[in-house]
């Protein structure tokens, strides 16, 4: 499964919104359970990745609200409402659908404006 | 606390094999899958490996497949990556990481929750 992400880089003025979006080649709904297997990561020089969101819009402990991950099946996005200084990193949507192969996108670099 | 520490990244010569180790702590290592996932500098991230929990099966990435093997062992829980022929793109930050959730929760598979802060391959003559 490929994933695409949109933009490559981003510069968004404090307090505004950044949008990431994220595509997979192939749906990875897993309707039985009706859960979408998409995850978002924030990486800051230096540090290995952090884990934001998972299933598509479940975002981990700790994590601001102004995060907000959404989408199914193919289409995918990623929110940050009101942006901080602290939020500038790269970003990265990963399927999880099968143990077969997971794939990250090609990662999103944010910064201000 | 979930601790992991990956050691054994070196300077290789092309053709030439490595051994990665991953120490595991603070949790009950043999109830989560582990991944190895790679970073080559200023590029993104690709996942190159999982372990089952009980290591019985193990999947990998079309870029190390039939060259790489992923293994682990307990007393003292860690997670290993066998690199063999190497190449000059392999060189990357190697990072280990734990499945989100245990294997009996349920779901199938789980991103990664828990990471080392990496060690550093390179394959350069």
């Amino acid at each position: 499964i490929v994933m695409t992400q949109s933009p490559d880089s981003l510069a968004v003025s404090l307090g505004e919104r950044a949008t990431i979006t994220c595509r997979s080649s192939q749906s990875i709904l897993y309707t039985p359970y009706n859960k979408n297997y998409l995850a978002w990561y924030q990486q800051k020089p230096g540090q290995p990745p952090k884990l934001l969101i998972s299933w598509a819009s479940v975002r981990e402990s700790g994590v601001p609200d102004r995060f907000r991950g959404s989408g199914s099946e193919t289409d995918f996005t990623l929110t940050i409402n009101s942006l901080q200084a602290e939020d500038v990193a790269l970003y990265y949507c990963l399927q999880y659908y099968t143990t077969l192969g997971y794939s990250f996108g090609q990662g999103t670099k944010l910064e201000i404006k | 606390e979930v601790h992991l520490v990956e050691s054994g990244g070196v300077v290789v010569q092309p053709g030439g094999s490595l051994r990665l180790s991953c120490a595991a702590s603070g949790f009950t290592f043999e109830e989560y899958n582990m991944h190895w996932v790679r970073q080559s500098p200023g590029r993104g991230l690709e996942w190159i490996s999982l372990i089952s929990w009980d290591g019985h099966k193990s999947y990998y990435a079309d870029s190390v497949k039939g060259r790489f093997r992923i293994s682990r062992e307990k007393s003292p829980n860690s997670l290993i990556l066998q690199m063999n022929s190497l190449r000059v793109e392999d060189s990357a930050f190697y990072y280990c990481a734990r499945d989100k959730s245990p294997f009996h929760s349920g779901l199938g598979s789980y991103p990664m929750d828990s990471w080392g802060q990496g060690t550093l391959v390179t394959v350069s003559s």
